[in-house]
């Protein structure tokens, strides 16, 4: 499973956008990138995944990069609902290995604030 | 909104206990899982589960550990004989498909160990 990594904490003013980036420099191309989050011990979100385009829903934005090393997701006008660990997750789009397995890192703690 | 449930809340239990966790799925998703979550680690994955088989587990998942589909609907964790590092909050997921839809995660049983 390719790593991922994440800043450890961020800090955002409620109403602001959040930014959060990722690392995934050992993508490969048949691997998504996933965003979930977890909201203070509750079982986690889904928030968005993307393969290399931008992707937009009704909670988040996603950016890749071109070369698929990194990501952003984003977090339009936050609020102090969205405080949660924010994990980003690597997993492949099909074959015999894909048994849909999420591999959680440690994640981003957001900490909005008002 | 369809959700997954999982009872019960809160499990206590002696050390060597069995215990069974209890899961009810998204009533068409095909694809379940087990995850758990020690308090302040990250969620760990278990199994994966699809067409009455496991199809992939984690060395967490040792001979202490099984899972069933009885019915048409639960999606149970039983664990043979507790151990103290077992404590941990546990998490069914369930999905439609497994190469690009979102696993949902159940609320979790906070399982302890005395």
């Amino acid at each position: 499973d390719a790593k991922t990594t994440q800043p450890t904490s961020m800090d955002c003013a409620e109403g602001r956008a959040a930014n959060l980036p990722c690392n995934h420099s050992t993508i490969s191309g048949n691997e998504y990138v996933y965003w979930y989050r977890q909201i203070h011990s509750q079982g986690p979100q889904y928030i968005i995944h993307g393969l290399k385009n931008n992707e937009t829903n009704e909670m988040a934005s996603l950016i890749i990069t071109e070369d698929r090393k990194s990501s952003t997701l984003i977090l339009p006008h936050a609020t102090l609902r969205d405080t949660a660990v924010y994990y980003c997750i690597v997993r492949p789009k099909s074959g015999s290995s894909n048994t849909g397995k999420l591999i959680f890192g440690q994640g981003t703690t957001l900490q909005v604030k008002p | 909104e369809p959700e997954v449930t999982q009872t019960p809340s809160h499990q206590v239990t002696q050390m060597g206990q069995e215990v069974i966790l209890r899961c009810v799925p998204i009533s068409n998703h095909l694809y379940f899982y087990w995850y758990r979550q020690i308090l302040g680690q990250k969620v760990e994955f278990l199994v994966s589960f699809y067409n009455n088989e496991i199809s992939e587990k984690s060395e967490i998942f040792d001979d202490q550990f099984s899972v069933e589909r009885p019915d048409g609907s639960n999606f149970t964790l039983k664990i043979r004989s507790t151990k103290l590092e077992d404590s941990a909050m546990y998490f069914c997921a369930s999905s439609e498909g497994i190469s690009y839809n979102e696993q949902f995660f159940g609320p979790g049983t906070r399982l302890t160990v005395l």
